[in-house]
């Protein structure tokens, strides 16, 4: 069971390039998230879903676009790269049942480098 | 959405009980409080979950007060290990609930 997987790891990009990350889920969780995380600073998020299909804008969305085509993925895509998007990025997802409270499962994260 | 307020670090030496307070004065009635644990270049994990009164796992305990708007995450014995930051996110799981993580805690155990 490998629980969220996110693909690249660690990237270097340069200003103007685009890329995209890619998050997998195993747990048939219905809620998917995206956030990013800057040295010593807490986790703000991008985009987040709710299902397959669905998106919707986070607390930072600028600059960023996703896609929710599978349950299982939720792909966070970078059009026009700015060095203020070097930053970690999580991806995690979660239960929509009430019942489970809020409980999050987080990825390792993808380090990105814009020079 | 309720907002969350952490003090940003904490000192604390091996052995002693670690005591973390989080504000939520406008947390909702089916709001849950769960608090993560984030060590550095990994992704946070959970550590406790609870809605009222005192809630104790393998790992930590969390008292909630009867109104709510706070909670405390208290650490027996905490380890060198246990240095990382601590996040306390109050919310439920619908739509229109974005899961904001406030700051954190950052907690420095010393030996």
């Amino acid at each position: 069971n490998a629980g969220v997987t996110q693909t690249p790891k660690f990237r270097v990009l340069k200003t103007g390039q685009s890329m995209t990350l890619l998050c997998a889920q195993d747990m048939n969780h219905e809620y998917m998230y995206w956030y990013r995380q800057d040295p010593g600073m807490g986790l703000r998020l991008i985009h987040y879903s709710v299902g397959e299909g669905t998106t919707a804008k986070g607390e930072v969305p600028d600059g960023y676009n996703v896609s929710r085509l599978k349950k299982q993925n939720f792909l966070l895509g970078l059009e026009s790269a700015a060095p203020s998007q070097t930053s970690v990025y999580f991806c995690a997802s979660s239960y929509s049942e009430r019942s489970s409270g809020n409980t999050i499962y987080f990825g390792e994260g993808s380090w990105l480098t814009v020079v | 959405l309720a907002k969350t307020t952490q003090p940003i670090s904490m000192d604390s030496y091996e052995g002693q009980e670690v005591n973390i307070t989080c504000s939520h004065n406008n947390i909702a009635t089916n709001d849950y409080i769960t608090w993560y644990q984030q060590f550095p270049s990994q992704g946070p994990r959970f550590i406790i979950q609870g809605y009222k009164t005192k809630v104790t796992n393998e790992v930590a305990s969390l008292f909630i007060p009867a109104d709510r708007k706070s909670s405390t995450l208290s650490l027996p014995r905490v380890s060198l290990s246990d240095t990382a930051v601590y996040y306390c996110l109050v919310g439920l799981n619908n739509a229109g609930n974005m899961l904001t993580f406030g700051g954190g805690t950052r907690l420095m155990v010393k030996p």
